[in-house]
């Protein structure tokens, strides 16, 4: 089995402040994970994927995220906020073939930027 | 242009009727998938499918039927619409590590 979970449903920060999005997971076998965000009455949109490679994996938009096995953690981060930044992000896991390729999703965090 | 298509975009229906939503991939890729998307739940998969004619259900299947008689088309029927079923419906394929999402079908069933 596998899920995710994301801390807050709601983050708000400063134009210009840190971006920090939680994510953890459960899953029974090496994950693969996503990030992905959605503007308001679109699609989703990937900003990053870890499959096993690089811990640290880097994405559109200046967006980063460290997969951490021991906190089972895939937090997003952004250094510097931007205003076109305000969506919702959404954090996945595959399991691969063990689950039939699914993605499961965590609920998503909307993230507010205030100028 | 390449890519997957969502049909209708937006579409009101009544309880009690039977509506489809298409979902057409222009690539050849085995995996397809069907999410809805509700508030505070983020996208939940109903079904979802290895390559033509093998589907399988997902996490909330109850209500819907699928078929995959062509590798590019995977459409999703809601047999006897209910008000529970208005949401947001995302179809998706899959290739090697990436996953690839429609524009999205907003339902509301009236």
């Amino acid at each position: 089995a596998q899920s995710v979970t994301q801390l807050g449903s709601h983050v708000s920060v400063s134009e210009g402040a840190l971006v920090l999005l939680r994510c953890n997971y459960s899953s029974s076998v090496p994950p693969y994970l996503f990030w992905y965000v959605q503007y308001p009455n679109q699609g989703l949109q990937l900003l990053l994927k870890y499959t096993s490679a690089a811990t640290l994996v880097k994405g559109i938009n200046g967006f980063e995220a460290e997969f951490k096995k021991s906190e089972t953690s895939f937090h997003l981060t952004k250094p510097s906020a931007h205003m076109s930044d305000a969506a919702e992000y959404f954090c996945a896991v595959s399991g691969e073939e063990t689950s039939g390729s699914r993605l499961t999703f965590g609920e998503g965090t909307q993230l507010t930027v205030n100028p | 242009d390449a890519g997957i298509t969502q049909s209708p975009r937006y579409k009101i229906t009544e309880t009690g009727r039977q509506v489809t939503l298409m979902c057409h991939q222009t690539w050849s890729h085995s995996y397809m998938f069907w999410y809805r998307q509700d508030l505070g739940h983020g996208l939940r998969l109903i079904y979802y499918s290895a390559a033509a004619d093998i589907t399988d259900k997902g996490e909330v299947p109850d209500g819907y039927v699928v078929s995959r008689s062509k590798t590019e088309n995977f459409p999703l029927t809601l047999e006897s619409a209910t008000r529970s079923q208005t949401s947001v419906y995302f179809c998706a394929t899959k290739r090697q590590h990436g996953y690839t999402f429609g524009s999205g079908t907003r339902l509301t069933v009236v």
